[in-house]
């Protein structure tokens, strides 16, 4: 039963090119999140929903596009993939509105940019 | 300043000792606390979270929270080898749906 998943697990491209990541998750949490890992292992917000609600977007090229298409689901477009892209992209989600809930992590997509 | 630091290590202890990670926020707003532990190549877990200032414990882990000086820390007793990971600080802001990670502490545990 897992809680946070994603897909694909591995996505190795070429630059300029265009890809999705899904991700689901069914512990009935209404906020969702995606982060950026680099190869330092810093892990940066990059976009965050509540309820289909677009809440946290920040400084990200604008080649980067979530959809929301209900509370359990948020997809991540990337367009026109450049070689900084190459991360660990994982997925997140926690419950409520109130800030001191705990996130639960997808096991992360893994992107490398040829 | 950056916004939540930790030493990014490696903290090497021995197997049984204790292992103590900090991690310092800068925004006074900060309410919520959270330990995440990251093996290689996988997601981070929740280990622990507090809100209230003192000391919170679960199991081998203490969590220690002290708002004044704008620290948090993990102690990790009886550490073990399966304890060695990267260890990721997170803090929520009041009001905000927004956590902020810090670059994460290395562990190793010594057999």
């Amino acid at each position: 039963d897992t809680a946070v998943s994603q897909t694909p697990k591995y996505l190795v491209t070429q630059m300029g090119n265009d890809k999705s990541i899904k991700c689901e998750q069914n512990l009935g949490h209404d906020t969702m999140y995606w982060y950026k890992q680099d190869s330092k292992k810093f892990l940066k917000i990059m976009f965050s929903y509540n309820n289909k609600e677009l809440i946290i977007n920040e400084t990200v090229p604008n080649r980067f596009s979530p959809k929301s298409p209900d509370k359990a689901h948020l997809n991540l477009h990337i367009n026109s993939l450049e070689l900084g892209d190459s991360a660990v992209y994982f997925c997140a989600s926690s419950q409520g509105a109130s800030s001191n809930q705990p996130q639960h992590f997808g096991d992360g997509t893994r992107l490398s940019i040829l | 300043q950056k916004e939540v630091e930790q030493n990014s290590g490696p903290l090497s202890v021995p197997e049984g000792a204790i292992a103590s990670l900090n991690c310092t926020y800068s925004d006074r707003g900060s309410q919520s606390f959270f330990w995440y532990r990251q093996y290689s190549g996988k997601s981070p877990e929740l280990i622990m979270f507090i809100y209230s200032n003192g000391d919170k414990e679960d199991g081998r882990f203490t969590a220690q929270l002290n708002k004044a000086s704008q620290y948090v820390s993990l102690l990790i007793r009886d550490s073990q080898p399966s304890d060695s990971a990267t260890y990721l600080c997170a803090v929520n802001v009041l009001g905000t749906y927004k956590y902020i990670f810090g670059t994460g502490t290395r562990l190793k545990v010594l057999a």
